[in-house]
């Protein structure tokens, strides 16, 4: 079946260290991968996306290559912002497009 | 904000009750979709509707039903609570019926339900 595995957290970071969270998949077929957050008390919003392998999806600083091979889509950003804290959420679609299922969430906190 | 409105933001509630959520699209969207947040499950797909009718479904449960109105607004109604029910229960839309890749979910805040 399709699940998805991302790295546990809390996850705390200063201010303009390296980010990443790793996200891991299992699918059949050919699925789409996302990357939602979610800050305190607001609903989820999407941060980018990838559709077919190799894609590499970027938005805010933020990115996410699709990589078939090791079945990733790990988030990276360069540089993190306290505003950056909150909860990242690693989401595939099934390749017939009807199925959408969320990993666990990484939350994140950026000290000053 | 992201359009998308849901009503109540806080529901309390005793097991072996009926509850109804509320979820208003954004203006021009066509699907909404529902969602299920909680401590031991995670955040899980329960249901989509597009322009009033089923399109997909997910890992909703036999006592949980909804339903989308001619308004396009949509309910979900969950019934015979259990204590696990309790959970932040989002709802979303996009424009349009097809894939999830392909069309953009919006999510609402939420409403937080407490079952005692």
């Amino acid at each position: 079946g399709n699940s998805v595995t991302q790295m546990e957290g809390p996850v705390t970071l200063s201010e303009e260290a390296f980010l990443t969270i790793n996200c891991t998949y299992t699918a059949t077929g050919y699925p789409s991968l996302f990357w939602y957050v979610q800050y305190p008390g607001e609903g989820l919003q999407l941060l980018l996306k990838a559709t077919k392998a190799d894609d590499k999806g970027s938005n805010k600083g933020f990115e996410a290559t699709y990589r078939k091979e090791t079945t990733s889509f790990h988030l990276e950003k360069g540089s993190v912002q306290v505003s950056d804290s909150a909860v990242y959420f690693c989401a595939l679609s099934s390749d017939t497009g009807n199925q959408f299922y969320f990993g666990t969430g990484t939350s994140l906190t950026v000290i000053p | 904000d992201s359009g998308v409105t849901q009503t109540p933001k806080h529901l309390i509630t005793a097991t072996g009750q009926r509850v109804t959520l509320r979820c208003s699209p954004r203006s021009g969207d066509l699907s909404v979709y529902w969602y299920q947040q909680s401590l031991d499950q995670g955040l899980q797909f329960l249901i989509q509707y597009y322009n009033g009718e089923e399109r997909a479904k997910g890992n909703i449960l036999e006592r949980f039903s909804a339903q989308q109105f001619p308004d396009l607004h949509s309910e979900l109604n969950l019934s015979s609570l259990e204590l696990g029910d309790s959970a932040l229960y989002f709802c979303a839309s996009s424009v349009g019926s097809g894939s999830f890749s392909y069309n953009e979910q919006f999510f609402g805040p939420g409403t937080r339900l407490t079952v005692l």
